[in-house]
């Protein structure tokens, strides 16, 4: 069965300060999916990143930098020289072909505010 | 504009009394999906669509039901609504399937059952 884990369920940290958002995942699958996704206060869904299995490359999207490590099953999130725009819910996601085109299997969440 | 539309926004309703929450897109997806956030759980999948007339159960289907007869709505009915579907309820669209390239989310229909 397929499982995210996010264990952090609300980090606080003051404005400029680099925060780590974890994600640890669980799959059978040799080809799977991973997802962040960002959920403001405003309450939308916006899709942040996605990542195959076979790319285990870091990605850097500004202050946003994604480390996919498939030894430890961890797609974790860290935003750098935090702003008080990033407060958020931030969720990550699998997805797994396999075991079904439509299902996006998402963690608990993690509840980040940034202090001015 | 590429959305997901859903309606209503918000919505406080009387346990037992049948409701509908819309949902459209006009991105053409063949797949559509309805999920539901709780805090501390996340979001989990009600139902799901891979195309008209096509809809299968999700992981937390008890006490919904939907329909998909035209490619771009994908309703979502609660026949006999109960405190515990009180929930955050999003619909999502995706081309090619969402545990490939993930889903497009709505804004989210904020449901209270009293």
């Amino acid at each position: 069965a397929q499982k995210v884990t996010q264990a952090q369920t609300e980090i606080s940290v003051v404005e400029k300060e680099d925060v780590t958002l974890d994600c640890v995942y669980e799959t059978r699958d040799t080809t799977y999916y991973l997802f962040w996704y960002k959920q403001p206060p405003s309450g939308e869904l916006v899709f942040l990143i996605r990542r195959n299995s076979f790319d285990e490359q870091n990605e850097i999207s500004g202050r946003y930098s994604w480390n996919f490590q498939k030894s430890t099953s961890s797609f974790n999130f860290t935003i750098t020289a935090s702003q008080v725009v990033d407060s958020a819910v931030y969720f990550c996601a699998l997805g797994a072909p396999n075991q079904g085109a439509q299902k996006l299997v998402f963690g608990q969440g993690t509840r980040l505010t940034i202090n001015p | 504009e590429a959305q997901v539309t859903q309606n209503p926004r918000y919505l406080i309703t009387v346990t037992g009394k049948k409701l509908t929450v819309t949902c459209s897109q006009n991105m053409n997806h063949e797949y559509m999906s309805w999920y539901r956030q709780d805090p501390g759980l996340g979001l989990r999948q009600i139902y799901y669509s891979m195309n008209v007339e096509v809809t299968d159960k999700g992981d937390v289907p008890e006490g919904y039901k939907v329909s998909r007869k035209e490619k771009r709505n994908f309703p979502l009915i609660l026949e006999s609504p109960s405190p515990n579907q009180t929930s955050l309820y999003f619909c999502a669209s995706s081309s090619t399937g969402a545990g490939n390239y993930g889903y497009t989310f709505g804004s989210g229909t904020r449901l209270t059952v009293v």
